[in-house]
């Protein structure tokens, strides 16, 4: 059973039209990242959520937004989308943040296209 | 600073065959854990592997084994016998105890499995 997941599995905008994506975890985990992974790259981490504190990696545009309104679910805004911003966007769960060992619940991510 | 090298980008074998995906790492810290995920055509990022700093004992899983090397900070990985399965691509990352909650991860190798 899927344990982290991600909706949908392909999400087409079109340029500068705000979009949403969406995950949710049925883990129970404190942590929830969202990563933005683009062809033949490695994933690079956005943001986290430690249960309802919010941090940002310093070089992720003012163009991408999250928001987790429960344990279960947070959501990835991106306010105008840019045809750069064209990318896998995957979620992933973990226990805690800070410890070094945790390993990382993926969802089978989001491809976005934008037009 | 962290850094992880996937020198190999794509990597095509006949059924049967071994191979081994190559991962070099950089970092100052002597706490540090290594990790190996995979990425299916699904999207979804699977564990397969996490090894401390301090253990370089070599790990074999099935098919699967990891040989730590700290003297030339190197964790590959080999699939033994490989089978169609085994495509994806293949991620090595590292978490140190300055970022517990970043992982490096390297750009990734593409394994095709050649029925």
């Amino acid at each position: 059973d899927a344990m982290v997941i991600q909706n949908p599995r392909y999400q087409v905008t079109q340029f500068g039209k705000p979009v949403t994506l969406s995950c949710s975890q049925t883990l129970n985990h404190n942590v929830m990242y969202w990563y933005q992974q683009k062809s033949s790259q490695a994933p690079k981490l956005l943001f986290h959520y430690y249960d309802k504190d919010f941090n940002n990696e310093a070089d992720t545009p003012d163009n991408f937004q999250s928001r987790r309104p429960n344990t279960s679910f947070c959501f990835l805004d991106i306010r105008s989308p840019g045809l750069g911003d064209a990318a896998m966007y995957l979620c992933a769960t973990s226990r805690v943040v800070g410890a070094t060992n945790e390993k990382l619940f993926f969802g089978s991510g989001t491809q976005l296209s934008v037009l | 600073a962290q850094k992880v090298t996937q020198a190999q980008t794509e990597i095509s074998v006949v059924e049967k065959e071994d191979v081994t995906l190559d991962c070099v790492y950089e970092t100052r810290d002597t706490t540090y854990y290594l990790f190996w995920y995979k990425q299916p055509p699904s999207g979804e990022l699977v564990f397969l592997i996490r090894r401390n700093s301090f253990d370089e004992q070599n790990e074999i899983s099935g098919r699967y084994s990891w040989n730590f090397q700290k003297s030339t900070s190197s964790f590959n990985f080999t699939i033994t016998a490989s089978q169609v399965v085994d495509s994806a691509v293949y991620f090595c990352a590292l978490s140190d105890v300055n970022t517990g909650n970043q992982f490096y991860f390297g750009t990734g190798t593409s394994l095709t499995v050649i029925p």
